[in-house]
């Protein structure tokens, strides 16, 4: 199975701050990757599919990129409706898998 | 408007069968794959398995091929999760989710299913 290396596993920054999370691949898996957000109690959401496009009708404060291995996912203004728990994916090869997950808190 | 609409919560003893849905609708069930993913609590997501209902093409992820099966009944539009006997390490919120067209992603995901293992 490809591991997906997520990291930080938590962070704490402010309104308006720069967010970055990423996710290391196991292996070489191009551009195969999707970010998700999960509120508490909620399904997740798709923000990102295939390393770095926007999903329908998601902020475009959101974005991603990287390939190969390294992936990338950002948030260029920290709002407070984006406190949540954050997933980067890889479904380049079966089975596919996610990374432990980012939560994110406001300071 | 596209939804997945899954079954309710249950509570059930470890050795029990259990068998839960996720319905589509507004969109042609037949054509894009329905996942099928876990969330223990306080844990992250693991997937599962994935089926297509236009021909019940079904994969397995290894770490659950055997403690479940994944099927469909694409006349009601509605694919199933289901065990035969439950064990307490079942405990976990399941998530279905439509992979999007062109496989971009998990676009729609149901709600989640709260399945308690407990005697």
């Amino acid at each position: 199975d490809i591991q997906m290396i997520q990291s930080p596993s938590s962070l704490s920054a402010s309104v308006g701050d720069r967010v970055t999370i990423t996710c290391q691949a196991s292996q070489d898996i191009s551009n195969s990757v999707d970010w998700y957000q999960q509120k508490p109690g909620k399904a997740p959401n798709l923000l990102i599919y295939d390393a770095s496009n926007l999903a329908t009708g998601v902020p475009s404060r959101f974005s991603g990129g990287g390939s190969g291995t390294d992936f990338s996912f950002t948030i260029t203004t920290l709002q407070p409706e984006d406190i949540a728990t954050y997933y980067c994916q890889q479904n380049g090869n079966l089975p596919f898998t996610f990374g432990g997950g980012t939560k994110v808190e406001i300071k | 408007e596209v939804q997945l609409v899954q079954s309710g919560a249950e509570v059930k003893k470890p050795g029990k069968s259990l068998k839960i849905s996720c319905k589509g609708s507004g969109y042609i069930f037949t054509n894009f794959w329905i996942n099928w993913l876990r969330q223990r609590p306080g844990e992250g997501l693991e997937w599962m398995g994935i089926i297509y209902p236009g021909d019940s093409d079904t994969t397995y992820n290894p770490s659950f091929q055997g403690q479940v099966t994944i099927s469909v009944d694409k006349s009601i539009g509605t694919a199933y999760l289901q065990w035969s006997s439950l064990k307490a390490s079942d405990t976990a919120i399941y998530f279905c989710a439509r992979t999007g067209p062109g496989g971009y992603g998990m676009d729609v995901w149901g709600q989640g299913t709260t399945v308690t293992v407990s005697s």
